[in-house]
């Protein structure tokens, strides 16, 4: 069984600033997958970075960046230099077997 | 034309119509999802098809049937629906299984409002 948890409904974030989002899980899987995804007001699902469980380094896309903690199974998603454009829900997910439990989500703000 | 696409976009129903929600992908992927999307809460896993197959039944109402005629293409028929059922509804792709690592992708979803 997987849970996912976000516990912040919402947050915000100054222009250029940087942003960090939280998120817990629990699986009983072994080997396991985490992905942070983005939904803008256009409602699709946008995977914005992935991180393999049996990796200990840390995930990177461009301005955004993940701290994977494997022993306290937290997944916190980085954001920096917020944009406009980054403002969304924003979607902590684990997946194994290629079956994917997502948490509430939450809301990002970016003020201007 | 590639990725996922859901149609329609909106759908407004009375508890005694039949609908039907539409999917398809052009990505070659060999599973497809059928979730539900309401506020304040966790995206429910309804249904699961690998290789045109159900594979899973996440205990959804039978006022909702799926179907899925080949890999390409999946379907929701909806019907006698109550006010609850009023949510956004997302279809995803991935290859399955197996390859959980690179997650799904996703269409833009239904709303629907039953009223």
């Amino acid at each position: 069984a997987q849970t996912v948890t976000q516990s912040q409904p919402e947050m915000s974030v100054q222009e250029a600033e940087t942003v960090t989002l939280s998120c817990t899980y629990d699986t009983s899987e072994s080997d396991y997958y985490l992905f942070w995804y983005k939904q803008p007001p256009s409602r699709q699902m946008i995977l914005v970075i992935r991180q393999e469980a049996y990796k200990q380094q840390n995930a990177t896309e461009n301005r955004f960046s993940v701290n994977f903690q494997k022993a306290a199974k937290s997944f916190s998603l980085k954001i920096s230099d917020s944009q406009l454009g980054d403002a969304a829900m924003y979607f902590c997910a684990t997946g194994a077997n290629s079956k994917l439990t997502f948490g509430k989500g939450i809301t990002l703000s970016v003020r201007p | 034309e590639t990725g996922v696409t859901q149609t329609p976009r909106h759908l407004v129903m009375g508890m005694t119509n039949k609908k039907s929600l539409k999917c398809e992908q052009h990505l070659g992927h060999n599973a497809m999802y059928w979730y539900k999307q309401s506020a304040k809460k966790p995206l429910e896993l309804m249904f699961v098809y690998s290789l045109e197959e159900r594979v899973e039944n996440n205990s959804v109402p039978s006022r909702f049937s799926p179907e899925c005629p080949n890999s390409s293409h999946l379907f929701l028929h909806l019907h006698t629906l109550q006010p609850e059922d009023s949510a956004l509804y997302l279809c995803a792709s991935s290859q399955y299984p197996g390859q959980g690592g690179y997650g799904y992708t996703f269409g833009s979803g239904t709303r629907l409002t039953v009223v």
